[in-house]
């Protein structure tokens, strides 16, 4: 069974940074392309980024390009995003999910609420 | 940047009707086109892929048409657990949602 679990979020002050860890199981982790998309608290889903199964190829969506990085360890089956510089906008439910165009699996999300 | 506009934003409908969503692209996306559904408090589940392919598990009163600019998920026979939100998502030339439409009943 495909399971994605997600980590790392909470209370954090404008300005700082926070990374969140997703551990996915139940598949072979490096042969899928790897995305976060978030979801702000009542809104509509946001994607935030992806990357390729080998990291070779690595995009993000305009609002958090050069705040955040995605990135993978396959030998861990586990994808990360260190976010920086955080924003008040930023507070979201963040998911992973599984897929290259798609996305077939999700976690459960984690919560990032930026707040003085 | 391509835009995804989705309406109606809330649709009433009651048990057993086909309701109709629309989802249109500011240009063509050439079928680049899924659909979830998110349930209150629930990760989202993906529906249909490249525009009209139900994904596996997914009941076949669930359904997807269009092309272009315009396309369409159609609920036949609506049941009481599908109440949700949709959502459509782009993913030619970048991935895009639509803000969603909410579905409950009559």
């Amino acid at each position: 069974e495909v399971q994605l679990v997600e980590s790392g979020g909470g209370l954090v002050q404008p300005g700082r940074s926070l990374k969140l860890s997703c551990l996915a199981s139940g598949f072979t982790f490096s042969n899928y392309g790897m995305n976060w998309i978030r979801q702000a608290p009542g809104k509509g889903l946001e994607w935030v980024a992806s990357i390729s199964s080998s990291s070779s190829y690595i995009y993000y969506a305009d609002t958090v390009k050069g705040r955040f990085t995605i990135s993978r360890d396959n030998a861990k089956n586990t994808l990360y995003l260190q976010m920086t510089s955080l924003r008040s906008e930023d507070t979201a439910l963040y998911y992973c999910a599984r897929g290259n165009h798609w996305f077939a699996y999700w976690g459960q999300g984690t919560l990032v609420t930026v707040s003085s | 940047d391509i835009q995804m506009t989705q309406s109606p934003s809330l649709l009433s409908a009651s048990v057993g009707d086909r309701v109709t969503l629309s989802c249109k692209a500011s240009q063509s996306i050439y079928n680049s086109l899924t659909w979830y559904q998110q349930k209150l408090g629930e990760a989202p589940k993906l529906l249909i892929y490249d525009a009209n392919s139900l994904q596996t598990g997914i009941p076949s009163r669930f359904s997807g048409s269009g092309s272009g600019t315009d396309y369409t998920l159609t609920i036949s026979n609506l049941q009481p657990e599908d109440v949700a939100t949709y959502f459509c998502q782009k993913y030619y030339s970048g991935n895009t949602f639509g803000a969603g439409t909410k579905l409950e009943l009559k």
